[in-house]
């Protein structure tokens, strides 16, 4: 049963610490993508990969946050440094790129910045 | 401004009960439309997807249409089961990758 996975499922951290977030996509998908969802704002892209390349980052504060993939297995969401109004459950999804491509999502990170 | 705007934001229903939700978009190029379940604590699940030229696609108890003219698509959820409790997203595709979410409607069946 494929599935995308996502660790850790939860994390509470201090302000001003790094945090990192991995995701592993289902074997043979091209495309990542990652996400944030809050109460207030539902579900906001912040960076799409295309065959490990990244495609758009556009919804992603430079500053702090940087996403990478190392390989087709790994996809990593980077914040440093953490800030309280970084508190949100990440997403990653992975799917096959085209006009009909499903976006097959992980269970989500939910990360606390105190 | 691509945008993709549900109602109603929540809703109460008894368990058996019949109920449709709405969504309606403004996004330019349109590829496709998707309805996704979350559940608590989940990821979304993809329901049903929808490109221009359809206009009913069903999927067990949940049926979704659109109305590529006025923009507008529903889902009908059918016989509904305390299961169904969920938020339900509408996502519109806007050409290969643009997703537009909408904020979702939250579902409460109850017994």
């Amino acid at each position: 049963d494929a599935r995308v996975t996502q660790t850790p499922r939860d994390k509470v951290t201090e302000m001003g610490q790094e945090v990192t977030m991995r995701c592993q996509p289902i074997l043979g998908h091209n495309t990542v993508f990652w996400y944030r969802q809050t109460m207030m704002q539902g579900l906001e892209l912040l960076a799409y990969f295309r065959n490990r390349a990244p495609l758009d980052d556009s919804g992603m504060p430079k500053d702090r946050f940087s996403a990478e993939m190392p390989d087709a297995t790994l996809a990593t969401l980077k914040i440093q440094p953490s800030e309280p109004r970084d508190s949100a459950v990440y997403f990653c999804a992975s799917g096959f790129e085209g006009l009909a491509g499903e976006q097959f999502f992980g269970p989500g990170t939910r990360l606390t910045v105190l | 401004k691509n945008q993709v705007e549900q109602s109603p934001q929540s809703l109460i229903i008894l368990e058996g009960k019949n109920c449709t939700l709405q969504c309606n978009y403004t996004v330019s190029p349109f590829s496709n439309l998707r309805w996704y379940k979350q559940d608590t604590g989940r990821g979304p699940v993809s329901l049903t997807i929808m490109t221009f030229s359809e206009n009913t696609k069903s999927n067990g108890r949940y049926t979704a249409t659109l109305d590529a003219d006025t923009k507008q698509s529903s889902l009908h959820i059918t016989a509904s089961q305390l299961s169904d409790s969920a938020s339900y997203i509408c996502v519109v595709t806007s050409g290969t990758y643009k997703y537009i979410f909408g904020t979702g409607t939250r579902l409460k069946v109850l017994a």
